[in-house]
């Protein structure tokens, strides 16, 4: 079975600062990475996805995670933040040939004006 | 639908009692997924479906958890005889199922039960 480690549970930032939040997975077959973000009092949306092709992925407001097989990470980065990315980030892992997708215990980005 | 819904919001139950979970995809989305998400986790798979046929049940923490999609769109989660340990948010997903896109899930925005 797959793993998904978030070591940051809390990370406080202020605005226009920027922001990494870390992932790291356990696998030693091909998977496919996700991060999910969950706004106050919303579901889960996907913000980016790793699947294939280019190791750097982004998203359209701004976030960005490279892949790094060799480190089994997929870190989220965003050079600037507003207090509107004040949120619940969750990491995911699929292996690709099951239907099962692993989560991280998520990471509360919270942003200070 | 324009999105993914779950009712009800929020359900408490009596230990012993049996509860029902309902999720309605998005329309056309073949492929259903039920998560289980206790409280400061991230979101523990529980089972699969593709259409009504249910493929993956091994997240299923006992067998007093069942969920069914009869005509492969509606599903329900149900739960006999409520434990304690069972109070959780319960997540629904769906997605497409035309290669990549069966990884793109859309999330409901779940159901809240406590069991006292």
């Amino acid at each position: 079975a797959q793993s998904v480690t978030q070591l940051d549970s809390q990370v406080p930032v202020f605005e226009e600062a920027p922001v990494e939040l870390r992932c790291n997975y356990s696998s030693s077959v091909s998977v496919y990475l996700f991060w999910y973000v969950q706004y106050p009092n919303q579901g889960l949306q996907l913000l980016l996805k790793y699947l294939s092709g280019s190791t750097l992925v982004e998203s359209i407001n701004g976030f960005e995670a490279e892949f790094n097989k060799s480190q089994t990470s997929f870190h989220l980065r965003k050079p600037s933040v507003h207090i509107s990315d004040t949120a619940e980030y969750f990491c995911a892992v699929s292996a690709g040939t099951g239907n099962q997708f692993y989560f991280g215990t998520g990471t509360s980005l919270t942003v200070i004006p | 639908g324009a999105g993914v819904s779950q009712s009800p919001r929020y359900k408490v139950a009596k230990r012993g009692q049996d509860v029902a979970l309902r999720c309605d995809p998005i329309s056309g989305h073949v492929s259903l997924f039920w998560y289980q998400q206790a409280l400061g986790q991230g979101p523990e798979f529980l089972t699969y479906f593709q259409n009504e046929a249910q493929l993956d049940k091994s997240g299923l923490p006992s067998d007093r958890f069942f969920a069914e999609r009869p005509e492969g769109s509606v599903s329900t989660l149900k739960i006999q005889r409520t434990q304690q340990e069972d109070s959780a948010v319960y997540l629904c997903a769906s997605s497409s199922r035309g290669g990549v896109s069966f990884y793109e899930q859309y999330f409901g925005p779940g159901t809240r039960l406590t069991v006292t």
